[in-house]
């Protein structure tokens, strides 16, 4: 079982639309989790990041954890087009700097 | 500040051959990560080096991956020889200190035929 499992996808949403990005995580150990957002053809760039359980905003963006069920989401309200991205969740796994990512979801938001 | 910087952006060799990846992290970061990203594995760790002394190989798959850091300011990672099971992007990273987020480059996309 990988450490941290993501759907693929892909996902296409109208604009506007609410969205939701879903992971699980193996390990209940597992305390902070991040969400990074990767462009075509770019690197990955830190979106979010919560630790322990909750919920954490910024913006139109929501990430959260539920530790009881190790499920992690983000959720993205008033979706744009330049929203469209593929999204990975990540979490330490071995050391602090050992981060661990998700397959990724490639999200499309249509004008 | 310029980011992490990658090179070459794209790489195409045939089976066999030496390829060679380099980076540039940001001024002033003291560790970096070599990931590798494909379609079916996803995003994978294969090394990282803090104040540049590797750290964790444990990700290279094989003896043919060798990766060095000279330097603050530049890494290597070198694959000899090239398989076509090699072909991904391969990104650099680098981060300020524990817990701090990651910067990732652009990346190098290899195709190895």
């Amino acid at each position: 079982q990988k450490e941290v499992e993501q759907d693929p996808g892909p996902l296409s949403v109208p604009e506007g639309a609410i969205v939701s990005l879903n992971c699980t995580y193996s390990n209940s150990a597992f305390q902070y989790f991040m969400w990074y957002r990767q462009y075509s053809r770019k690197g990955p760039e830190l979106l979010m990041y919560t630790y322990s359980s909750g919920n954490k905003e910024d913006g139109r963006f929501t990430a959260q954890v539920d530790k009881s069920s190790k499920y992690i989401s983000l959720f993205i309200r008033d979706s744009q087009p330049s929203d469209s991205a593929t999204y990975l969740c990540a979490t330490p796994s071995g050391g602090a700097q050992k981060l661990v990512f998700g397959q990724g979801t490639r999200l499309t938001i249509n004008p | 500040d310029a980011g992490v910087i990658q090179s070459p952006r794209h790489e195409v060799t045939e089976m066999g051959q030496e390829v060679t990846l380099r980076c540039k992290p940001i001024s002033g970061h003291n560790s970096l990560f070599w990931y590798r990203q494909t379609m079916m594995r996803g995003l994978e760790l294969l090394i990282y080096f803090n104040n540049n002394v590797p750290i964790d190989d444990s990700g290279m798959p094989e003896d043919r991956f060798s990766a060095k850091m000279p330097n603050a300011s530049f890494s290597t990672l070198k694959i000899q020889p090239s398989e076509p099971r090699d072909s991904a992007v391969y990104f650099c990273a680098s981060s300020l200190a524990d817990n701090s987020p990651l910067h990732f480059g652009n990346g190098t996309r290899l195709t190895v035929t």
